[in-house]
């Protein structure tokens, strides 16, 4: 079993629609990212969670320590979002154990 | 500031050659990570450095791979000598040493024929 497992793989959203991503994790962590990655590009980080819920324009992450979960929310979608998002936990020094990704695709 | 800096951005090479990637971190990180990523394993750590010193090399392939962190500044991944399976994007990461801060650099796309 990996030790992080995203849902769904592969999410196909109409523009402006409200999209959840999630992310269970079965270690230990320090801290959870979730990670922004476009076609042949570069990984970008979006946020950094140890608790609770952070919110950055349309983005908003929460994570449940107790039940090692974490979710990435995206509020009306737009076809730039287009990307492979990557959940990824922290050990205490820092080393990242990245999910599988999932790919999204935002249709106009 | 100009982020993590890698070099070079693409890299062709023949088997057998000796390939070194370079990685500048962002200045005041103290903790320099090397990933590679590839199509059938994703993304996985290869090595990463606290202060300059190694850590864990746990996730280095075999003794074909070596990795260096000479001060603050400088880290070098080389692989000697190459083989095609080696051949996929290699990202270079910095943070601080609580993990805030947590950038990547543009990568490193390796072609190995």
């Amino acid at each position: 079993k990996n030790e992080v497992e995203q849902s769904p793989q592969n999410l196909t959203a109409q523009e402006g629609e409200f999209i959840t991503i999630n992310c269970s994790y079965s270690v230990g962590i320090s801290a959870l990212h979730w990670l922004q990655q476009h076609p042949g590009g570069g990984i970008v980080s979006l946020f950094m969670l140890s608790s609770g819920k952070k919110k950055h324009g349309r983005l908003i992450a929460t994570i449940n320590i107790q039940e090692k979960h974490s979710s990435l929310h995206i509020t009306a979608s737009h076809p730039r979002d287009s990307a492979v998002y990557i959940c990824a936990v922290a050990g205490s020094q820092g080393n990242l154990i990245f999910g599988k990704g999932t790919k999204l695709s935002v249709k106009p | 500031d100009a982020g993590v800096i890698q070099s070079p951005r693409h890299e062709v090479t023949e088997m057998g050659q000796e390939v070194t990637l370079r990685c500048k971190p962002i200045s005041g990180h103290n903790s320099l990570f090397w990933y590679r990523q590839t199509m059938m394993r994703g993304l996985e750590l290869l090595i990463y450095f606290n202060n300059n010193v190694p850590i864990d090399d746990s996730g280095m392939p075999e003794d074909r791979f070596s990795a260096k962190m000479p001060n603050a500044s400088f880290s070098t991944l080389k692989i000697q000598p190459s083989e095609p399976r080696d051949s996929a994007v290699y990202f270079c990461a910095s943070s601080s040493q609580d993990g805030y801060g947590y950038t990547f650099g543009s990568g490193t796309r390796l072609t190995v024929v």
